[in-house]
């Protein structure tokens, strides 16, 4: 079993649907995190849970939503995406934030949803 | 403000030829970290090395090791011994030094992508 299970792996929607992406890690960390992966970019950080409370929201718009049910299970809430949000979308785990730099900043990451939006 | 460069978007290596990828930083803060991750064309990052900026000698991982030069303010990835599997895109990053507890997150260069040449 892979440390963290991202599904679905590829995800074509409309600007006016809901979809959702999960992320699983079996890792046993307390941290998780949403990344967006662009063309030309360097990593975005969206959002990072902590102990299931989210310490993190960098300035995402509303249309994305984060949910974080328990330590090891992360949700992204799509809706009214944009053509512009088309990426690869990375979730990751580390442990937990209060930990010695190297612990806390190590990440562990899926294989991430490539999304299209049309 | 704290940025990563990574001048080099693509290189090419032999099989069985060493490689070094580049990566400068900027940061005015003494205290950080630097990490560099591999990310083949299956989409997950995988964490290769870690530099911290008040370690004594140049962190090694297997056939990576990190050229760390404090005073240039770079952190080059040396692969020895190239293999096919090492074709992938590399990422180098830094902890936000303004970041601590439960608010770390790292930045991120653009990449190099390497191809292996058998």
């Amino acid at each position: 079993e892979t440390g963290v299970t991202q599904t679905p792996r590829h995800l074509v929607m409309g600007m006016t649907n809901k979809k959702s992406l999960k992320c699983e890690q079996h890792l046993g960390h307390n941290a998780m995190y949403w990344y967006k992966q662009s063309a030309k970019k360097p990593l975005e950080l969206m959002f990072v849970y902590s102990l299931e409370e989210r310490v993190e929201n960098n300035s995402v718009p509303s249309r994305f939503s984060p949910e974080c049910p328990n330590s090891s299970h992360l949700f992204l809430h799509l809706h009214t995406l944009q053509p512009e949000d088309s990426a690869l979308y990375l979730c990751a785990s580390s442990q937990a934030l209060d930990r010695p730099r190297l612990e806390a900043e190590k990440l562990f990451f899926g294989s991430g949803t490539q999304l299209s939006v049309l | 403000a704290q940025k990563i460069t990574q001048t080099q978007p693509g290189m090419f290596v032999q099989e069985k030829e060493a490689v070094t990828l580049d990566c400068t930083y900027d940061t005015s803060d003494p205290s950080y970290g630097l990490f560099w991750y591999k990310q083949p064309s299956s989409g997950e990052m995988i964490f290769l090395i870690y530099q911290g900026s008040y370690d004594q000698q140049n962190a090694t991982e297997g056939r990576y090791s990190l050229n760390f030069q404090k005073a240039r303010k770079s952190a080059n990835l040396v692969i020895s011994a190239s293999q096919l599997g090492d074709s992938a895109m590399y990422f180098c990053a830094m902890s936000d030094p303004r970041d601590a507890g439960n608010n770390r997150k790292l930045i991120w260069g653009l990449g190099t992508s390497l191809a292996v040449n058998p």
